[in-house]
């Protein structure tokens, strides 16, 4: 597609279940980003994917979050056992290459609701 | 790690006015961008600028790196203006950008 693509848009979830959320980045883009937007508060950093590689998982708030890449392409962010606190918009960006955020563009979001 | 302060937090202005968003930061950095995040929740890049002046249509950036501060500056506001204006810095040594908590422009007709 033409832009940076995610699934679902809303998500409502009970705490404790699982849930997937998925970023399909622009065709050709090396480097992908997770950032959780909590209501009100800038993007804070969950982890970057180079090609199917995560060299930094270090926003990974708890090991009940795991994401990965396949292909080059489309990323999954994983939260397990879900708490209220995981509430928030998940927002993906992707960019040609790392070290160019020039490049970079976000996704709309997939907004998770925590009941 | 790095702090990065946006001011004010809050801003509503008339259609036509003139604003003028800063961003403090606490540390040497990288890179410095502006995004513009939408009533609609999509963020598009405003600016990419890690030092000097640039300036695209109504708004203007300028960075000094050494004092660690940037501003944003947009004149003649439209309400298609509004939004959350966000500041994001790369501290170097990751490739992540760090962001402040945003400043929300109101533009009313």
């Amino acid at each position: 597609g033409a832009g940076v693509s995610q699934s679902p848009s809303n998500k409502v979830t009970e705490k404790g279940k699982d849930v997937e959320l998925r970023c399909d980045p622009i065709s050709g883009h090396t480097a992908l980003y997770w950032y959780r937007q909590r209501l009100g508060q800038g993007l804070e950093f969950l982890i970057y994917f180079q090609g199917n590689s995560a060299p930094d998982k270090s926003g990974l708030p708890s090991d009940r979050f795991s994401a990965e890449r396949t292909g080059e392409s489309v990323s999954t962010l994983t939260i397990q056992r879900t708490q209220q606190e995981d509430s928030a918009v998940y927002l993906c960006a992707s960019s040609l290459n790392p070290f160019v955020w020039l490049n970079a563009f976000f996704g709309q979001g997939t907004r998770l609701t925590v009941v | 790690g790095i702090q990065v302060e946006q001011s004010p937090p809050d801003l509503i202005l008339q259609e036509g006015a003139n604003s003028t968003l800063r961003c403090n930061f606490s540390d040497s950095v990288n890179n410095l961008q502006w995004f513009h995040q939408n009533p609609w929740g999509q963020l598009i890049n405003l600016f990419y600028i890690p030092s000097g002046t640039k300036q695209n249509g109504r708004l203007s950036a300028t960075t000094v790196a050494t004092e660690r501060y940037s501003l944003l500056y947009i004149s003649s506001s439209q309400t298609t203006d509004s939004g959350v204006y966000f500041c994001a810095v790369d501290p170097g040594g990751s490739e992540k950008l760090v962001f402040g908590k945003g400043m929300k422009l109101t533009v009313n007709p």
